[in-house]
């Protein structure tokens, strides 16, 4: 059973451009968390989406960034008008279900560098 | 979710038992104590989690203390494979997941 897959791993644009980084969750697991990890940080909460629905987003600034999780295919977090303080590592989790109980598999990660 | 204090950095020798710390003095009732452990250039990965009974899986044990302000997280036999940053969270929600400074636990052979 594979595990949760990101892609790219690494991404570079340039201040300005577009960011789009995938996530397809573990088979079955139909709650997908986004996170942010800035250098010598911890993770920090961005989102929680299921199939189709944005859950939770108060982890997530207000401009520029949006995050889906369509019925088909992977979720998508999108950073627009990229700037260098996103630069960053992006952690996609899934769980089967949602609750203090279950535990979150996390992905391998996206480290975005912004030129 | 209330927050938790771990020591910044460990240090143990391979094939010893490590204890890690964490107190959490502020925890609720409804609050589960997780731990998850990110090595280096990884994503977090998921070791164990408990609400008040200790709990054992083949990764690791944990200990929580009887009025639940701190629990310790037990590796009965540090391997090279271990140093990484220890992460002690507190949900209830078991999404939004605080993942503080944790404490780096460095093995030596």
């Amino acid at each position: 059973n594979a595990g949760v897959m990101q892609n790219p791993r690494h991404l570079v644009r340039r201040r300005g451009q577009e960011a789009r980084l995938r996530c397809s969750p573990m088979k079955g697991h139909s709650h997908v968390y986004w996170y942010r990890q800035l250098p010598e940080e911890g993770l920090k909460f961005m989102v929680y989406l299921q199939k189709e629905n944005i859950i939770d987003e108060s982890g997530m600034p207000k401009e520029r960034f949006s995050a889906e999780f369509p019925k088909e295919g992977p979720s998508i977090l999108r950073i627009q008008q990229v700037v260098r303080g996103d630069s960053a590592a992006y952690f996609c989790a899934s769980s089967q279900s949602q609750g203090a109980v279950h535990e979150q598999y996390f992905g391998p990660g996206t480290r975005l560098t912004v030129t | 979710d209330a927050k938790t204090t771990q020591p910044n950095s460990m240090e143990s020798n391979e094939e010893e038992p490590v204890h890690l710390p964490c107190n959490h003095s502020t925890i609720s009732g409804t609050d589960y104590i997780h731990w998850y452990r990110q090595l280096p250039s990884q994503g977090p990965e998921y070791v164990i989690h408990g609400l008040t009974s200790n709990v054992n899986n083949r990764m690791a044990s944990l200990a929580i203390a009887e009025d639940r302000k701190s629990s310790t997280l037990i590796l009965h036999r540090a391997t090279l494979r271990d140093a990484a940053v220890y992460y002690c969270i507190l949900t209830n929600s078991g999404y939004a997941l605080n993942f503080g400074k944790g404490t780096s636990l460095l093995v030596t052979p």
